[in-house]
């Protein structure tokens, strides 16, 4: 299995201020027959499913706020959120979709400082 | 509006066998990838497997092969995940989500299922 593992596990952050999240694959997601990364960004407020945010790594699903970025290629990737609004406390994951099992990240979770 | 509804929450005794579903409306149900993904309190997202309800093909998690069982009838749009005998240990949250058209992230999600299991 492909191992995701995310940094930080928590993060607090100012209103207004930049958020960032990373995220290491144990292995290349990227494809060399299409040179995509296969890998994906969920939002997970409490109560709620998760949302998706970023796919491909760095496209960003329809009507999500392009405050929200995605980066990176190959191992290494970033959630970059450029001014933290109150609505973006919650728990971020990434997601490999390169082999199956399509494993998640642990978790990160974005609070107001 | 695209939408997956998943069945209500269940509690259950250890031993005893479970059957959740999803339902999928507002889209061809048979053409899109569907998977199930578990929660336990308070912890992270656990990939589970994928169901293609078109041909029923089928992939799982290594860690859930043989611990639950994913099925898909396509008549009625609705997929499944099920426990032949529960343990305390499979209590959480489960999702179903929707691949996306051209991708395997996740792009529709259930509300979800809690499952309790307790003696």
């Amino acid at each position: 299995d492909i191992v995701m593992t995310q940094s930080p596990d928590s993060l607090a952050v100012s209103l207004g201020e930049r958020a960032t999240i990373n995220c290491k694959s144990s292995q290349s997601v990227l494809s060399s027959s299409n040179n995509k990364n296969y890998l994906a960004w969920y939002q997970q407020k409490p109560g709620q499913p998760p949302k998706l945010l970023i796919l491909w790594a760095s496209t960003r699903e329809s009507g999500v706020p392009d405050r929200f970025s995605g980066s990176g290629s190959g191992t290494d990737f970033t959630l970059t959120i450029s001014s933290l609004q109150a609505e973006d406390v919650a728990v971020y994951y990434c997601q490999q979709y390169y082999t199956t099992p399509y494993t998640f990240g642990q978790g990160t979770k974005l609070e107001i400082k | 509006e695209v939408q997956l509804v998943q069945s209500g929450a269940e509690v259950k005794k250890p031993g005893e066998s479970l059957k959740i579903s999803c339902k999928g409306s507002g889209y061809s149900f048979t053409n899109y990838w569907i998977g199930w993904v578990r929660q336990m309190p308070g912890k992270g997202l656990e990939w589970m497997g994928i169901i293609y309800p078109g041909d029923s093909d089928t992939r799982y998690s290594p860690s859930f092969q043989g611990q639950v069982t994913i099925s898909a009838d396509k008549s009625i749009s609705t997929a499944y995940l099920q426990w032949s005998s529960l343990k305390a240990s499979d209590t959480a949250m489960y999702y179903c989500a929707r691949h996306t058209v051209a991708s395997d992230a996740f792009d529709v999600w259930g509300q979800g299922t809690m499952v309790t299991v307790s003696s």
